[in-house]
């Protein structure tokens, strides 16, 4: 599983944008690159996942070099509501089970 | 829609008593996960179970134990508590959907163990 590095934390504003950057240098061919969010005493929820180039969905948008070296989850117009730690797991997700929660970023929404 | 249940949410146990937590995976998911949560850790795999057979093993002490069900829910047994066994858990559930991107995995809302 490729070991990966992020901010450990980041402020913002309402309603800006928020791009938050994953390094994975030693990702393998067969890796994916997934991100979570978890709220204090909550269960990790799936946010967006990726293999290569842009992915969209209605929460984020996930951009991935062609190196796949990185990626950066974007959230568009954040609230209040998006304050929470934010979790970027890179592995063969078809072969492996578990998911390897590295530090995240805590986000930081202010009004 | 259904999402993982988890019982009981909120446990309070003493040193060297035992645990049991359950987990109960959203239908038609064949797989479950756990994970511990210390305070202010972030989330570590501890094992994992696929038709109830075990698929993997993280960190997870001698001292627990776990097993899937043949109607897929699960239960963690913990034995011998410390006071470091005080931490969140939780459990996950996938379809195991392969050849579709990966196996999203979707968390319960945990069970906070404390061990006095």
């Amino acid at each position: 599983l490729a070991k990966t590095t992020q901010p450990i934390s980041m402020d913002s504003y309402e309603g800006q944008e928020v791009n938050i950057t994953c390094s994975h240098n030693n990702i393998a061919t067969n890796d994916y690159i997934t991100w979570y969010q978890q709220f204090p005493s909550q269960g990790p929820r799936f946010i967006i996942q990726g293999y290569k180039t842009k992915v969209t969905n209605e929460v984020a948008s996930l951009f991935i070099p062609a190196d796949r070296k990185s990626s950066t989850l974007s959230l568009p117009r954040v609230s209040l509501s998006d304050t929470a730690v934010y979790y970027c797991l890179v592995g063969d997700i078809i072969g492996t089970d578990k998911l390897i929660f590295g530090t995240g970023t805590r986000l930081q929404v202010f009004p | 829609a259904a999402g993982v249940i988890q019982s009981p949410r909120h446990l309070i146990k003493e040193k060297r008593e035992t645990a049991t937590l359950k987990c109960y995976p959203i239908p038609r998911h064949d797989t479950v996960y756990w994970y511990q949560q210390g305070p202010g850790q972030d989330p570590q795999f501890l094992i994992s179970f696929y038709e109830k057979m075990q698929s993997d093993k993280g960190s997870i002490p001698d001292r627990f134990s776990a097993q899937q069900f043949s109607d897929y829910h699960s239960e963690l047994n913990m034995s011998s508590l410390e006071l470091g066994d005080s931490a969140l858990y939780f459990c996950a559930s996938s379809p195991r959907d392969r050849g579709h991107g990966g196996d999203t995995q979707y968390f319960g809302p945990g069970t906070r163990l404390t061990v006095l």
